[in-house]
């Protein structure tokens, strides 16, 4: 069955620390998406970055890293020199081609979310 | 910005009180979503419609009723709640409703059931 796991519940940091946000997923499927999502306080979930599972190529956007690793199942997230408007909660999600709806209708699997708090 | 965007922001009703809540997509999508997202928890879907037909509807109670008058606009009307029902509920797009899409959200409306 499909699961994404965030161990992490809670994380706190002082600000200009790296953190890094662990996610491990589980799928039958040799084809799917993975997600990073941020939710400030406000409510809004914001979309952060999307990668295919044929694609374990790094990627780096400004202070975010995303560590794709197929062999351990996990996309980490590392956020560098941490900021205080980084605090909010981070929720990886994975969408499979053959999911619960044969693919033809997307279905995001959920982490818990990890609630990142970053202190001046 | 959002290209998203929900109304209210917040609503507080009665539970024998009809609303409704509203979401709007700019970015030329054809799949819309509803999202419930209780405190500490993820999102969880509640309906899909895709080019404007109800694609899923994940068993969700009659007091909830979707409509999606055309590709940029979805309602969720709200009847006879329970105090359970309170939660941040979310709206989404995507391109077309497939697997691959990303979705995109709204600030989220929430609500509390008195």
């Amino acid at each position: 069955a499909q699961k994404v796991t965030q161990a992490q519940t809670e994380i706190s940091v002082v600000e200009k620390e790296d953190v890094t946000l662990d996610c491990v997923y589980e799928t039958r499927d040799t084809t799917y998406y993975l997600f990073w999502y941020k939710q400030p306080p406000s409510g809004e979930l914001v979309f952060l970055i999307r990668r295919n599972s044929f694609d374990e190529q790094n990627e780096i956007s400004g202070r975010y890293s995303w560590n794709f690793q197929k062999s351990t199942s996990s996309f980490n997230f590392t956020i560098t020199a941490s900021q205080v408007v980084d605090s909010a909660v981070y929720f990886c999600a994975l969408s499979e081609a053959g999911g619960v709806y044969g693919g033809s209708q997307g279905n995001l699997i959920f982490g818990k979310g990890t609630k990142l708090s970053v202190k001046p | 910005d959002t290209e998203v965007t929900q109304t209210p922001k917040h609503l507080v009703m009665g539970m024998t009180n009809k609303k409704s809540l509203k979401c709007e997509q700019h970015m030329g999508h054809r799949a819309m979503y509803w999202y419930k997202q209780k405190a500490k928890k993820p999102p969880e879907l509640m309906f899909v419609y895709s080019y404007e037909k109800l694609s899923i509807n994940e068993s969700v109670p009659s007091r909830f009723s979707p409509e999606c008058p055309n590709s940029s606009l979805l309602n969720l009307h709200l009847h006879a709640l329970q105090p359970e029902d309170s939660a941040l509920y979310l709206c989404a797009s995507s391109q077309v409703g497939g697997w691959a899409d990303t979705q995109y959200f709204g600030p989220g409306t929430r609500l509390t059931v008195l």
